[in-house]
């Protein structure tokens, strides 16, 4: 496997269901993100670790809850969602995030279509 | 807050011509992404922008930077149908490390 890959693709789930995304890279980075794509909306930064540890929560609801175990691995577990969480969940990686200075480029995975029943 | 925007956000053009994608943002900014998405699929980096007046050139696809407009364009040359996709620009600040994308641009490039 190259890049960044995540599992399932495709996920249907009801609103009492709880479910995991996994996001994988295979880059060497320490940097990872997951990021919300809603229709007709720009793109939304959730989560970001950084060398496993959390750095940014985008006010994101706890219903969505990620999990970091080494800097290859992200998880996004998911319970009690809503329809309108409905969306494409993407994660990307990079080399890392820096206190100060320019992101660096991200590289995103396939993403996760959600459809919450 | 930052601000992107993109225009326009819908592109329907025919092969062969000529057409410009512009990404508009509020504040200053450090670098400048331009992305594709092909449908179902991830997005794929295009060109970093670092600086004012910096442009880079991939094929038919030429991205330019001007930080005193706060302007980037995205110029498309000749356009072929393998160019269909959805473009997004993105705009990071260094005292936040986020990025903040456009809403993307629905190109389609019609034999």
């Amino acid at each position: 496997e190259t890049g960044v890959t995540q599992t399932p693709r495709h996920l249907v789930m009801g609103m009492t269901n709880k479910k995991s995304l996994k996001c994988e890279q295979h880059l060497g980075h320490n940097a990872m993100y997951w990021y919300k794509q809603s229709a007709k909306k720009p793109l939304e930064l959730m989560f970001v670790y950084n060398f496993k540890e959390q750095t940014e929560n985008n006010s994101v609801p706890s219903r969505f809850s990620p999990e970091c175990p080494n800097s290859s691995h992200l998880f996004l577990h998911l319970h009690t969602l809503q329809p309108e969480d409905s969306a494409l969940y993407l994660c990307a990686s990079s080399q890392e995030v820096r206190a100060s200075g320019p992101t660096e480029t991200q590289y995103f995975g396939p993403g996760t279509r959600l459809l919450v029943l | 807050e930052l601000k992107v925007e993109q225009n326009p956000l819908f592109l329907s053009m025919q092969e062969g011509k000529n057409y410009t994608i512009y990404c508009n943002y509020s504040t200053t900014s450090d670098r400048l992404y331009w992305y594709r998405q092909d449908p179902g699929k991830s997005l794929e980096s295009l060109f970093v922008l670092l600086s004012n007046g910096a442009v880079k050139q991939e094929g038919r696809l030429m991205a330019s930077l001007d930080t005193k407009a706060r302007l980037s364009t995205l110029h498309i040359t000749a356009a072929v149908h393998d160019l269909s996709a959805t473009y997004f620009c993105a705009v990071d600040r260094s005292s936040n490390y986020k990025l903040t994308f456009g809403k993307g641009t629905l190109l389609t490039v019609n034999p």
